[in-house]
């Protein structure tokens, strides 16, 4: 299964945008990188999905490198409710089903 | 409309004991997937089921089990529980099998066991 490697901690102060990094170099050609967060005591909750080209939807914006061998999640304006912990996950799809392997997360801290 | 109900939120058991922990996905939704989530393991797949069907299983000894119904609510099963089956149980749903977009995940089931 493709492995992501994240920075263990970042923090961001309020109303900048915060740029998590995330490393996936053996990501194959069908494999989908999603982003995820999970703030203390919830369930994770879904912030967006690429393949190859970048997205952007009302949380946030994807950028993914032209060899797919990293990305950069990025919220434009942090507020204090993005204090969480942010999963980049890799989506195996294995004849039709599929399963997200999550790594360990950056836990992001967003400051007054 | 309703998110991914699960039940019960908290639970307390003996080493030795078993479990069953429910899932309800959100209306629509037929596939359902369990997590374990540990401090030390993180979020590891458990399985995935579609249709009453399981369609992918993670790296789980066979004390772990589970099953959907036709209204596609979900169990899973832990038997012969042990310290450390200690986690967070979170269950997600899709509306189809390999869904592009993302999982809904629910709040999960506390266990410890002592």
């Amino acid at each position: 299964d493709a492995k992501t490697t994240q920075p263990p901690s970042m923090d961001c102060a309020e109303g900048r945008a915060a740029n998590l990094p995330c490393n996936h170099s053996t990501i194959s050609g069908n494999e989908y990188v999603y982003w995820y967060r999970q703030i203390h005591s919830q369930g994770p909750q879904y912030i967006i999905h690429g393949l190859k080209n970048n997205e952007t939807n009302e949380m946030a914006s994807l950028i993914i490198t032209e060899d797919r061998k990293s990305s950069t999640l990025i919220l434009p304006h942090a507020t204090l409710r993005d204090t969480a912990v942010y999963y980049c996950i890799v989506r195996v799809a294995i004849q039709g089903a599929q399963k997200l392997v999550f790594g360990q997360g950056t836990r992001l801290t967003i400051n007054p | 409309k309703a998110g991914v109900t699960q039940t019960p939120r908290y639970l307390i058991k003996t080493r030795g004991q078993q479990v069953t922990l429910s899932c309800s996905p959100i209306s629509g939704h037929r596939s359902v997937s369990w997590y374990q989530q540990t401090p030390g393991q993180g979020l590891q797949f458990l399985f995935e089921y579609f249709s009453e069907t399981q369609r992918n299983k993670g790296n789980f000894p066979g004390r772990f089990s589970g099953r959907q119904f036709s209204n596609s609510r979900s169990e899973m099963n832990v038997s012969t529980l042990e310290l450390g089956d200690s986690a967070l149980y979170l269950c997600a749903s899709s509306q189809f099998l390999g869904e592009e977009n993302g999982y809904t995940f629910g709040s999960g089931t506390r266990l410890t066991v002592v």
